[in-house]
């Protein structure tokens, strides 16, 4: 199955700077790489998620890359703002495409 | 849509007691996954399902059992709780990619 190891655990920003969490996987069969926040007992939601035939993806202030050959991801969180804190989690596929394994989580803290 | 419910959301057990939690989705999705959250951990998968009948083992199996009788319902059942069986425990589907999470239970074995 696959391992998904993710840095930093805890991560604190000024307001208005750039966040970036990184992860990487173990399987290179892997074709699958989503990015989900989780807000205080809260439920993780769905940001951001990238396929391998690409190698980078930008959704407004956040944007994914994904270098296959080194076997790794990251989330970059660009113009941080206070909503942003929250726990980031990155995935892989355990086995095959589905389901999905996370890493250990990143607590972002945005510092106004 | 209500997307995926799941009931309890806390529960205190005493060693020993046995329980189900349900999870229910509305989506007609094949994919169905239980995970437990420990205080400031991630989630680790326990069991999943990739349709009716069909269930697996996931990273931490041990001290549960699952069932996939329908594709709406995927109910995790806890035989002889444990105090490390403390946890949040989420229920998620899928279909092809996005995995929709239910509120979670939050489960305190005493």
């Amino acid at each position: 199955g696959e391992n998904v190891e993710q840095h930093p655990s805890t991560l604190s920003v000024q307001e208005g700077d750039s966040a970036v969490i990184k992860c990487t996987y173990s399987d290179s069969a892997s074709n699958y790489f989503p990015w989900y926040k989780q807000e205080l007992g809260k439920r993780p939601q769905l940001i951001i998620d990238i396929r391998s035939n690409v190698g980078e993806k930008k959704d407004q202030r956040i944007a994914v890359t994904l270098n296959k050959t080194a076997k790794h991801f990251s989330l970059h969180i660009t113009e941080t703002q206070p909503e942003d804190s929250a726990v980031y989690f990155c995935a892989a596929p355990f086995s095959g495409n589905t389901p999905l394994v996370f890493g250990k989580g990143t607590r972002l803290s945005v510092i106004a | 849509n209500a997307g995926v419910t799941q009931t309890p959301k806390f529960r205190i057990l005493k060693i020993g007691q046995s329980m189900t939690l349900q999870c229910a989705q509305d989506m007609n999705h094949n994919y169905m996954y239980w995970y437990r959250q420990d205080p400031g951990m991630g989630l680790k998968l326990i069991y999943y399902s990739v349709g009716a009948g069909i269930t697996d083992k996931g990273e931490v199996p041990n001290g549960y059992n699952v069932s996939r009788s329908t594709t709406e319902d995927f109910p995790l059942r806890l035989e002889l709780a444990a105090p490390s069986q403390t946890s949040v425990y989420f229920c998620a589907s899928s279909q092809t990619t996005e995995a929709f999470f239910g509120q979670g239970t939050r489960l305190t074995v005493v």
